[in-house]
């Protein structure tokens, strides 16, 4: 059974920085391409970020971009999302999500649970 | 606003037949495959369709998907309250280099 967890979560001021984890199992990690989605509260859908199954290619959306960093751990079966310079307008739920095959970024097959990033002070 | 439009919302009453559109550009729905996702309420999004037409493993089929030119759409027959999400639409962006999602339709089953 896929299953993906995501952590980091929290409150952090203005300008802080975070990191977010995404422990995945139940399925080969390194074949598939990963991708984190968040949702400002009482909003949509926003695409933030995607990386391929070797971690080599990445793509993000232009609100994150110079500011977010995706990476992957295939060892730890991990996904990461480094937030910098946090504004309040990164203020959502982040959620993992795998991709359907290999490099698609929008076939997204299964989610985590989310996690909640607040900024503020 | 968001690249794909979508309209807020949508009702109709249960057992009948529902559409949500997605419209977009040749950058976007015109040049790829577009996916379709339910949000219940307080849960993770759910994929129901991709490659605009496929239904995910599990999905009814009273979920279908169609794409014309640069817009998709998600049709829902036999509507259950349990229907009662937002759902959204999402596809590549070749000229952004990174997914787009519609803003989202909300379905109400009066």
């Amino acid at each position: 059974e896929v299953q993906l967890l995501e952590s980091g979560g929290g409150l952090v001021q203005p300008g802080g920085s975070l990191r977010l984890s995404c422990a995945a199992t139940g399925f080969t990690f390194s074949s598939y391409a990963m991708i984190w989605v968040r949702q400002a509260p009482g909003k949509g859908l926003e695409w933030v970020s995607g990386i391929d199954g070797s971690g080599g290619r990445t793509y993000y959306a232009d609100s994150g971009k110079g500011r977010f960093i995706i990476s992957r751990d295939n060892s730890k079966n991990t996904l990461y999302l480094q937030i910098n310079s946090l504004r309040a307008e990164d203020t959502a739920i982040y959620y993992c999500a795998k991709d359907r095959y290999s490099g698609s970024y929008y076939r997204l097959d299964f989610w985590g649970q989310g996690t909640l990033v607040t900024v503020s002070s | 606003q968001s690249v794909l439009t979508q309209p807020p919302s949508v009702s109709a009453a249960p057992g009948q037949k529902v559409t949500i559109s997605c419209s977009g550009s040749s950058s976007n729905i015109g040049n790829s495959y577009v996916s379709w996702y339910q949000q219940l309420p307080g849960t993770a999004p759910k994929l129901l369709i991709y490659d605009n037409n496929n239904r995910l493993s599990g999905i009814p089929d009273r979920f279908s998907g169609s794409k014309s030119g640069t817009s998709a759409t998600l049709g829902i027959t036999g509507l259950q309250t349990g229907d009662e999400a937002d759902y959204y639409c999402g596809t590549w962006d070749s000229s952004l280099s990174s997914v787009v999602f519609g803003g989202g339709t909300k379905l109400t089953v009066l």
